[in-house]
C-alpha cells in the first residue's frame, strides 16, 4: 500500500527560499521523484533520490531520509515562473509506474 | 528529439460518440503510460505498456476504455461510448527502462470535452 502527505498549498515571494515537504509510506520503497507541472502544462521531471542526502540541480535541491520516510524539495531564489504544482512520487522497487498524489501548489508573488 | 507527441490537442465530442486519442512515444523508450487528469481526481494512471505489451490496466475506469500499442512508435486510447464524466486532460508518457531514475517524459496532453 501507499500513503503520501504534502502540503496542498504554499505561498512565497520572489527571491525567497521555499521547502516543500513530503512524507510517505510505501511498501518496497525504492526512491523518491519530484515533478513540476505548470497550469495547462504537462508534468516534467525534476529530480530523483535513491539514497539519503541532498541532490542539487541549479536552484532546486531534493532531499531524502529513508529512515524517516521523508523528503523535501528546496527551491531557492524563487522566480515567478516557479509558480506551479509540485508532486513527490515515491517509487516501489520492481514497479515502473508513477502514482501521483494531489501535489503542492506553489504560488510565488512579487 | 520531438518528445512525446499526442494528438489531437483538443477534442470536443458529443456524448455517446467514440473518441480516439493518439500517442507517439520517444524512440527507444520501452515504457508507455496513459494518465488522466481532472481537478477532482488529480493525475490518475490508466494503463501502462512495456515493449508494446499491456502490463497493468487496473486504472482503466471501465469497459468503455481500451488502449492498444500495435508497435513501438504508436499507441491509442479509445473511449466508446464517451460520457461527460470522461472530460479531462489525457496525458501519454514514455520512459526508458530506467525511467524512474531519469524521469518520465510526458506529452502535451489531449484536452477532451464531452458534451
Amino acid at each position: 500500500g501507499q500513503s503520501l502527505e504534502q502540503p496542498s498549498e504554499v505561498t512565497a515571494v520572489e527571491g525567497a527560499i521555499v521547502q516543500i515537504n513530503c512524507t510517505y509510506q510505501t511498501s518496497g520503497f525504492y526512491g523518491l521523484s519530484w515533478y513540476q507541472q505548470h497550469d495547462g502544462g504537462a508534468p516534467t521531471f525534476l529530480s530523483y533520490n535513491a539514497l539519503d542526502g541532498l541532490e542539487e540541480t541549479g536552484r532546486f535541491s531534493s532531499f531524502l531520509s529513508r529512515s524517516d520516510s521523508y523528503g523535501y524539495l528546496l527551491l531557492q531564489e524563487l522566480q515567478m515562473k516557479d509558480s506551479a504544482s509540485y508532486f513527490c512520487v515515491p517509487l516501489s522497487g520492481g514497479y515502473n509506474k508513477l502514482i501521483f498524489g494531489a501535489g503542492t501548489r506553489l504560488a510565488v508573488h512579487p | 528529439d520531438a518528445g512525446v507527441i499526442q494528438s489531437p490537442r483538443h477534442e470536443v465530442t458529443e456524448m455517446g460518440q467514440e473518441v480516439t486519442l493518439r500517442c507517439k512515444p520517444i524512440s527507444g523508450h520501452d515504457y508507455l503510460f496513459w494518465y488522466r487528469q481532472t481537478m477532482m481526481r488529480g493525475l490518475e494512471l490508466l494503463i501502462y505498456f512495456n515493449n508494446n505489451v499491456p502490463i497493468d490496466d487496473s486504472g482503466m475506469p471501465e469497459d468503455r476504455f481500451s488502449a492498444k500499442m500495435p508497435n513501438a512508435s504508436f499507441s491509442t486510447l479509445k473511449i466508446q461510448p464517451s460520457e461527460p464524466r470522461d472530460s479531462a486532460v489525457y496525458f501519454c508518457a514514455s520512459s526508458p527502462s530506467a525511467g524512474r531514475i531519469y524521469g518520465y517524459t510526458f506529452g502535451s496532453g489531449t484536452r477532451l470535452t464531452v458534451v
